[in-house]
């Protein structure tokens, strides 16, 4: 089926520092992908919309120069997290629309926890 | 968003179907129902979605509601490892987002 490969699958990072989070599309092209974050027991949180070729579309309150997100090709999208803070400390949850032979659901990666430190 | 309301959580048995409900009463034409899981740790799992008829996939089924309002998941024959937090979703055909509720929590007894 489907895969939607996401890296790294955890990480640990100094308050102030940047982190990447990878997502990929392996066996087919996302011409759209999301990004979600996750806190505690709580669900997912729809953060942006990554778009090949233009820019983001972010929701409300999600701080646009903190969250960079660069979707690069039409397998890739990329989520960079910018002067981390503890706060920052989730769980980040990519996924694609697709591929369009199967279900017409959404496939997700794996997720990405990160704790600032 | 048109929203749904699902149970915060259930529990049945290994071994013998289980029946996820959910309500959406301000469904509109153009919203298809989808159902996601999410393991402990993992991001959710694609699982079945419908629009007006009911739907059967190797997962699950999916029972609609012959006014739209109100749909079941149905797990044949529950295991362990169907434990998991299960979301009802709308998503208007014409938008490509899709927005996650709070979900039902369900617990599978040995």
């Amino acid at each position: 089926g489907a895969v939607v490969s996401q890296h790294p699958s955890r990480v640990i990072c100094k308050s102030g520092t940047s982190v990447k989070i990878e997502c990929r599309s392996l066996d087919f092209q996302a011409t759209t992908m999301f990004w979600y974050r996750q806190f505690p027991k709580q669900s997912l949180m729809l953060m942006a919309t990554s778009n090949e070729g233009s820019k983001a579309t972010y929701e409300q309150g999600v701080e646009k120069d903190k969250f960079l997100i660069n979707h690069a090709s039409l397998t890739l999208s990329t989520l960079t997290v910018t002067s981390a803070h503890p706060e920052d400390s989730s769980f980040y949850i990519c996924s694609a629309r697709g591929p369009p032979w199967g279900h017409e659901g959404y496939t997700f990666g794996s997720g990405t926890r990160l704790t600032v430190v | 968003d048109a929203k749904t309301t699902q149970p915060n959580s259930m529990e049945s048995n290994e071994e013998e179907p289980v029946h996820l409900p959910c309500n959406h009463s301000t469904i509109s034409g153009t919203d298809y129902i989808h159902w996601y899981r999410q393991l402990p740790s993992q991001g959710p799992e694609y699982v079945i979605h419908g629009l007006t008829s009911n739907v059967n996939n190797r997962m699950a089924s999916l029972a609609i509601a012959e006014d739209r309002k109100s749909s079941t998941l149905i797990l044949h024959r529950a295991t362990l490892r169907d434990a998991a937090v299960y979301y009802c979703i709308l998503r208007d055909i014409r938008d490509d987002k899709i927005i996650f509720g709070k979900g039902t929590r369900l617990h599978i007894l040995p």
